[in-house]
């Protein structure tokens, strides 16, 4: 249980264009699903934080206007790079966390999407 | 905020033998430490994760120590094999509701047969 699909796994794309990366909880529900970007041999570091039904909390220094979030169900996110640069080449990996689980519970990860932005 | 160390960076040993990583946190309000698996190009998997009110756990081959006083827990890998060659990230909750997490910076570990 507790499955969280991300796609798309890879994607290539040409500078200046939009790119949007699917986060779906595919058994359980899920409130408030985690974006996070992850740069070679780094930690994770968290962009933003997708409520359902309400507008996405970013963290310092994360443009809202370039990653745009929608969490439109219990069940799927998702985050548009906008306007692409090759700057944003990175992998981007969300995560869920199931409705109703209680406050100290872990988060479940999707397996990632490589952006490359040429 | 909250903070997290981890250390080694990168880790080394033997197949069979055991690896141990330890990672120390600031907010003295965090109550909730997971452990997670990254292998290459995927996501992280928990593997094993601590409440404040115990102070370990133990699940087949791999253990998780807490010390609430000192701050710091460890995850503890038996008998390792070369499968559990992978990137370890150990977490702390961020806040009292445990919604975010404050990764470590990760640990390589490379177990060489």
């Amino acid at each position: 249980g507790a499955v969280v699909s991300q796609h798309p796994s890879r994607v290539i794309c040409k500078s200046g264009t939009s790119v949007k990366i699917e986060c779906r909880s595919l058994d359980f529900q899920a409130t408030t699903m985690f974006w996070y970007r992850q740069f070679p041999k780094q930690s994770l570091m968290l962009m933003a934080t997708s409520n359902e039904g309400s507008k996405a909390t970013y963290e310092q220094g994360v443009e809202k206007d370039k990653f745009l979030i929608n969490h439109a169900s219990l069940t799927l996110s998702t985050l548009t790079v906008t306007s692409a640069h090759p700057e944003d080449s990175s992998f981007y990996i969300c995560s869920a966390k199931a409705i109703g689980q209680g406050s100290n519970s872990p988060l479940h990860f999707g397996n990632g999407t490589r952006l490359t932005v040429t | 905020g909250e903070n997290v160390e981890q250390h080694p960076s990168t880790l080394s040993v033997q197949e069979g033998d055991s690896a141990v990583i330890k990672c120390t946190y600031s907010d003295s309000a965090s109550n909730y430490f997971p452990w997670y698996k990254q292998e290459l190009g995927k996501g992280p998997q928990l593997i094993i994760d601590i409440r404040s009110n115990v102070g370990e756990k133990k699940d087949q081959r791999i253990a998780v120590t807490l010390n609430k006083t000192a701050k710091h827990f460890s995850l503890h890998i038996t008998e390792t094999q070369p499968e559990d060659s992978a990137v370890y990230f150990c977490a702390a909750s961020r806040d009292n509701y445990g919604q975010n997490f404050v990764f470590g910076p990760g640990t390589r570990l490379s177990v060489l047969p």
